[in-house]
Order: C-alpha cells, then sequence, then structure tokens
C-alpha cells in the first residue's frame, strides 16, 4: 500500500538514449511534483501538476517532459540523456499544496 | 531573493547528546515551514510543518519550533537510529503563485 510509487528506481543508460519514469500515487492528492536531486542532497523542483494541469516548470532543458494521464499519475520523459542528467528523481504528491509527500526515488545513472 | 540555509551541513553526537538544527530563511510570504528525515537511499519522509512563529510540534525525541526568521529542530537524547539527514523547506508565495524551497539539509550522525 506504497502512498507514492515510482519504477523504476534505478536506471542505468547510455548517452543519448531516451527514458521515462511513472509515478503514481494513491493518497488522492490533487498536486504531483518532480524533484530533482543532485549529489549534494539539494532538492530542486522541476515540475508540479494540479489536477493534470502544469502549474510549475522551472528551467528544465525542455529535453525534460512531464505526462500527466490522470491525477493519480505522473510520468517524466528525458530526450537524448546527457552525462549531467545522472542525479536522484523525486515523484512527489500533496493536497491543497500543503505537505509534501515523496516517493522512493529513481536512481537515474548515464554512462 | 528566497532562501533557505541549514547548519551545520554535518553533525556528529554521542548518544545521549541533545542538540539542535537549524533552519534560517528568507522568503517573501512565508506560507509554512516543513521538516523531513531522509535516511541514505530513500526518499523525505515528512516530520513536522510549522505555520506561525511560535509554533512548536513534537514527535518523539524531536521537537520542531519556529520564529520570524529561523526553525530550529531540537533533538533530545539522540540514539543512533536518529542519524539520517534532515532537510528544511519552506512554502511561500501568494495564492496561485508559491514555491517550495530546500535547504541542503544537515547530516547527522549519532554514535553509540
Amino acid at each position: 500500500d506504497t502512498a507514492v510509487s515510482q519504477t523504476p528506481k534505478y536506471l542505468v543508460t547510455q548517452m543519448g538514449n531516451d527514458k521515462s519514469i511513472k509515478c503514481e500515487q494513491n493518497l488522492g492528492h490533487d498536486t504531483m511534483y518532480w524533484y530533482k536531486q543532485d549529489s549534494k542532497k539539494f532538492l530542486k523542483i522541476m515540475f508540479s501538476y494540479n489536477n493534470k494541469e502544469l502549474i510549475i516548470n522551472e528551467t528544465v532543458p525542455n529535453r525534460f517532459s512531464p505526462k500527466s494521464p490522470d491525477k493519480a499519475h505522473l510520468n517524466l520523459h528525458i530526450n537524448s540523456l546527457e552525462l549531467g542528467d545522472s542525479a536522484v528523481y523525486f515523484c512527489a504528491s500533496s493536497v491543497n499544496r500543503a505537505t509534501i509527500y515523496f516517493g522512493e526515488g529513481s536512481w537515474l545513472t548515464v554512462v | 531573493e528566497d532562501q533557505v540555509t541549514q547548519s551545520p551541513e554535518a553533525l556528529r553526537l554521542q548518544e545521549g547528546e541533545s542538540s539542535s538544527l537549524n533552519c534560517s530563511y528568507t522568503v517573501s510570504g512565508l506560507r509554512g515551514l516543513f521538516w523531513y528525515r531522509q535516511d541514505p537511499g530513500k526518499g523525505p519522509e515528512f516530520l513536522f510543518t510549522l505555520y506561525s512563529a511560535g509554533e512548536e510540534k513534537e514527535k518523539e525525541r524531536l521537537k520542531a519550533t519556529l520564529t520570524k526568521k529561523e526553525s530550529f529542530l531540537h533533538i533530545t537524547a539522540p540514539k543512533p537510529e536518529d542519524s539520517a539527514t534532515y532537510l528544511c523547506a519552506v512554502q511561500a508565495g501568494t495564492s496561485g503563485t508559491y514555491k517550495y524551497i530546500f535547504g541542503t539539509g544537515t547530516r547527522l550522525k549519532v554514535l553509540a
């Protein structure tokens, strides 16, 4: 009964490939997020969707594209992966844009 | 510019040695301040939300307090299982244009 689940947990891929990370929440929350955590543990928001509508779109390369098919899902697709994309990506959700609950993270390594 | 700063960056304590972690912030329109715990290989786990200066929240050995400029996470008689990275986040802005800003965390190590 995981609240925010994301797959895959680990992903190793070559430069130039396209990959997706999937996220689902079963908390009934109306807002979902993608965060990137770098090697220094700094969490930076990438995107936020509220009721399937994009509300936060920070300055990230347009190789990153979020897709929200419904309120419970927010997937992240990354085109033409680069070495600098290696990081941990966290999906999260909240209700009424209050306390954020995070998934377990997806460790992306680009080689 | 909105900013959240946590100190110290790392902290080593002996079991039972109480201490405090600091989160200072400079933001416009504070809506809430959040504390999270993050274990290695895991996502941040929610601990507390504080909304106004003077507010305090407690959970087991942890107590969070808030002033107009900073928050403290007090750890009383810590145990080795309290070892983790503690993250502070601030939600700021006006209705419809809000944002979350995270600090870089304090890595806590409690030695037995």
